[in-house]
């Protein structure tokens, strides 16, 4: 199985910060890396897929790169709304699908 | 517009087996494979496997395998989710997620409300 590994696992930021969140696999899966945003008692939202794609209404500030083994989630300038925790997922070799552990973005 | 409406919350006993049930609508149900996902309490994401509503096909995650089953009605867009000899560990959110059979991306653009599993003496 592919492991993801998402460092780090939380995160004190304040409003308006730039933030960088970043998402290792195990092995090579191309750019077939998904992120999303989970809030406290919601199912998660898709944020980014295929690595870089923005996802339809999702603000612009969110942002992915990366291929390979290494990808990032970058957020431009953080707003109150996007304290949140965020999971990366793999889609290249299933099953089965895996997910970091997540990120936990507090309020500093 | 899309929607995927789960069963209520189920609160079952230590051996006992649980059905949850994932309903769709707003778009065609066989043009999307439908996934189980698992989320404990304050712990991550687990996939538990997949099925395609279309020919009713599945695949399971090793860890599930002999104790889940996943089927599937196409009469009424519905897909369920059956796991059986339920311990304290299988406490959960349950959640039905989407992915598009034409897109090999693989992302979930689509998440049921989740159902929580509760299981205690």
């Amino acid at each position: 199985d592919i492991q993801m590994t998402q460092s780090p696992s939380s995160l004190s930021a304040s409003v308006g910060d730039r933030v960088t969140i970043t998402c290792r696999a195990s092995q090579s899966i191309s750019s077939f890396l998904n992120w999303y945003q989970q809030k406290p008692g919601k199912a998660p939202k898709l944020l980014i897929y295929a690595a870089s794609s923005l996802q339809s209404g999702v603000p612009s500030r969110f942002s992915g790169s990366g291929s390979g083994t290494d990808f990032t989630l970058t957020i431009s300038s953080l707003q109150p709304e996007d304290f949140a925790t965020y999971y990366c997922q793999q889609s290249y070799i299933t099953p089965p699908i895996t997910f970091g552990q997540g990120t936990r973005l507090e309020i500093k | 517009q899309v929607q995927l409406v789960q069963s209520g919350a189920e609160v079952k006993k230590p051996g006992a087996s649980v059905k949850v049930s994932c309903k769709a609508s707003g778009y065609t149900f066989t043009s999307y494979y439908m996934h189980w996902v698992r989320q404990a309490p304050g712990q991550g994401l687990e996939w538990m496997g997949i099925i395609n509503p279309g020919g009713g096909s599945t695949k399971y995650a090793q860890k599930f395998q002999g104790r889940v089953t996943m089927t599937r009605d196409t009469s009424t867009s519905t897909v369920y989710m059956e796991l059986s000899s339920l311990r304290s560990e299988d406490t959960a959110v349950y959640y039905c997620a989407r992915t598009s059979y034409y897109d090999s991306s693989g992302y979930y653009d689509k998440w049921g409300q989740g159902t929580l599993v509760t299981v205690s003496s």
